[in-house]
């Protein structure tokens, strides 16, 4: 079956524009959750979402938003992007809403200039 | 805040050898624990899950035991092989699918 598809693998935007990234679970997996990987914070989670409703947020500004949709892909998106939001953002999928296991997307490479 | 640590940060080993990669947590009230392997510049992929109530999990060459009340994990390669060179880490939750990953530790197997 198909894994966790993410897109776009690769990009590269100016400081001041905002992005979106988007997520396709594994077919009928619910949870989708997002987490951003730099070199210097390791994996830091941002927000998680199950049945359309997020229900956990991580420790990041507000410029960091997500949604899911019903069919259970999510997006999220960086506003204002700065340097520093330069990372790896990868995202999660999960059959249920805890204790299951969660399978990761290749990630999204994004790179602020 | 739950805190995971991996030790040690950095491991090599000659191809054939034994490790253990160890994990541990601060906050003992966990769901799971799981183990990932993370190639240069990929996502990671799930080795192992070990659920709150059981003790240890085995697929293939790898065996991760869970001990939640010393918050303590440790993962297991038999025979490693240069294929198995990669960054590892372990994760846990405590609520819904929330991870708080460790640092990682970075194997390498010389041929």
């Amino acid at each position: 079956k198909a894994g966790v598809t993410q897109t776009p693998r690769y990009l590269i935007k100016t400081r001041g524009q905002q992005v979106t990234l988007s997520c396709s679970p594994i077919s009928g997996h619910r949870s989708v959750s997002w987490y951003q990987q730099t070199p210097g914070q390791g994996l830091q989670f941002l927000f998680e979402y199950f049945s359309e409703t997020q229900r956990n947020k991580g420790n990041f500004p507000g410029r960091f938003s997500g949604r899911q949709f019903s069919n259970s892909r999510s997006e999220m998106n960086v506003s204002t992007l700065e340097l520093g939001d330069s990372a790896l953002y990868l995202c999660a999928s999960s059959l249920e809403d805890w204790n299951t296991e969660a399978f990761f997307g290749q990630g999204t490479r994004l790179t602020v200039v | 805040k739950q805190e995971v640590t991996q030790i040690p940060a950095a491991l090599s080993v000659p191809e054939g050898e034994n490790l253990v990669l160890n994990c541990s947590f601060t906050d003992s009230a966990i769901y799971n624990l799981q183990w990932f392997r993370q190639d240069p510049g990929k996502g990671l992929t799930s080795l192992l899950l070990i659920q709150s109530s059981q003790r240890e999990q085995t697929s293939g060459r790898l065996n991760a035991s869970l001990d939640k009340s010393s918050g303590r994990s440790t993962l297991y390669i038999a025979a490693s092989q240069p294929g198995d060179s990669a960054t590892y880490l372990c994760a846990v939750t405590n609520t819904g699918n929330q991870f708080y990953f460790g640092t990682g530790t970075s194997l390498t197997v010389i041929p």
